[in-house]
């Protein structure tokens, strides 16, 4: 069965630091892959997407992520972080089948000290 | 302003009544989900639907039901079947089921 797994429940960095979040999926075929942020009490805002193409993937507030098969990752990363982007970053992946079902991590809370 | 929205922000329910969750898009999006969000768990899907008058059963459909009467709406009732309602309850939207899917704001449900 398809899974995503989110290793890092909690990450805390300093403001102004790099981030990575780290995301693996268990697919057998070419996923489509997102990557999902959440403040809290908020709903989910999408922070970018691969569907194919260029492995490397731009998205919204300076994240990044690249794809790559042979690890089977997904990771989303940012050069420099800043105190808003502490939330709870989802990354998911859709499944194979006749409809458009959103697999999840568990999530990865992100802290951000001054 | 397009966009998806659920109501109310907050419900509170007593033992053994349904309530009704409200979400409405005016994206024209013919796909509408609902998920149920946990503490560490992610988000589970309990019901979507791709056109009007169709809707299927997701991961964990037991003690919700759902319509969709029309293309904007797909309310969600929680019904008194479900022993363990308290949770957030987000709602999402795609333009057909392949597609990104976007996502209201949210129900935050509780019980007295």
């Amino acid at each position: 069965a398809q899974s995503v797994t989110q290793p890092d429940i909690h990450i805390t960095v300093s403001e102004g630091a790099s981030l990575e979040l780290r995301c693996n999926y268990s697919y057998g075929a070419t996923p489509y892959l997102f990557w999902y942020v959440q403040s809290p009490g908020q709903g989910l805002q999408l922070l970018l997407k691969y569907f194919s193409g260029d492995t490397l993937v731009q998205g919204i507030k300076g994240f990044e992520a690249e794809f790559k098969r042979s690890q089977s990752s997904f990771n989303l990363r940012k050069p420099s972080v800043h105190w808003s982007d502490a939330a709870e970053y989802f990354c998911a992946v859709v499944r194979s089948g006749g409809y458009n079902k959103l697999i999840f991590g568990a999530g990865t809370r992100l802290a951000v000290h001054p | 302003d397009g966009g998806i929205t659920q109501s109310p922000k907050y419900l509170f329910r007593k033992e053994g009544q349904n309530v009704t969750l409200s979400c409405e898009q005016n994206l024209n999006h013919d796909a509408m989900y609902w998920y149920r969000q946990d503490p560490g768990q992610g988000l589970r899907l309990i019901y979507y639907s791709q056109i009007v008058n169709d809707f299927q059963k997701g991961d964990i459909a037991e003690g919700y039901s759902v319509s969709r009467e029309k293309k904007e709406s797909f309310p969600l009732t929680v019904t008194s079947a479900q022993k363990n309602p308290t949770a957030f309850y987000l709602c999402a939207s795609s333009l057909l089921t392949k597609e990104t899917q976007y996502f209201g704001p949210g129900t935050r449900l509780l019980v007295l």
